[in-house]
């Protein structure tokens, strides 16, 4: 059973581009989360999707954005990127909406941003 | 809103030595789940605990739930070097409808 798999996993950009990152679920599951991680705010989330509607979505400014499509695959995208958006951008999936039951975790894609 | 406090932040022992680690909350949680995150990758499940006072045992790893759902801990055996990693608690659902993370506990295990 493949896992959760994130693309690509490494990203250098520069100030005032903009990204965007993929995130294939495990088979089946059709709940999508994101999540920012840095060594001083630790994990944030960002928003979930379920069947391709966004369930819920954090504190983060409009420049942060996300999609579902109908095969579950998600997308985040950043735009206008600042300095401060260097993180491990995580993606998680789980059979129920809430992840009640638990995470699956991909590897994270690695943002730098100079 | 919520606020999961995980202490102690960091802890380096030795391979061999016992250790307990904790997890509070500013509110009972939903569901307690425990992580374990290696270095370039993304956090593993390790355990989901719902009922207070539950105890699980995985191997060497034994999480603890408190009677009142506002804490836990996590204690370690015998630690090996491949214990090593940032241990995250979160709680499965709060009341915002999303799960949500302590910082974490950074565990170094000396060879």
């Amino acid at each position: 059973k493949a896992g959760v798999t994130q693309t690509p996993r490494y990203l250098i950009k520069t100030r005032g581009q903009q990204v965007t990152l993929s995130c294939s679920p495990i088979s089946g599951h059709r709940s999508v989360s994101w999540y920012q991680q840095t060594p001083g705010q630790g994990l944030q989330f960002l928003f979930e999707y379920f069947s391709e509607t966004q369930r819920n979505k954090g504190n983060f400014p409009g420049r942060f954005s996300g999609r579902q499509f109908s095969n579950s695959r998600s997308e985040m995208n950043v735009s206008t990127l600042e300095l401060g958006d260097s993180a491990l951008y995580l993606c998680a999936s789980s059979l129920t909406p809430w992840g009640g039951v638990g995470y699956t975790f991909g590897s994270g894609t690695r943002l730098t941003v100079v | 809103t919520q606020l999961l406090e995980q202490s102690p932040q960091f802890l380096s022992i030795q391979e061999g030595e016992n250790l307990t680690v904790y997890c509070n909350s500013s509110s009972v949680f939903s569901s307690l789940q425990w992580y374990r995150q290696e270095p370039g990758e993304g956090p593993v499940l390790l355990v989901t605990v719902v009922t207070g006072g539950e105890v699980k045992k995985l191997k060497r790893l034994t999480f603890q739930f408190g009677d009142a759902r506002k804490d836990s801990s996590l204690h370690i055996t015998a630690a090996q070097p491949g214990d090593t990693g940032l241990y995250l608690c979160a709680d499965g659902r709060n009341r915002d409808d999303k799960i949500i993370f302590g910082k974490g506990t950074r565990l170094h295990i000396l060879p």
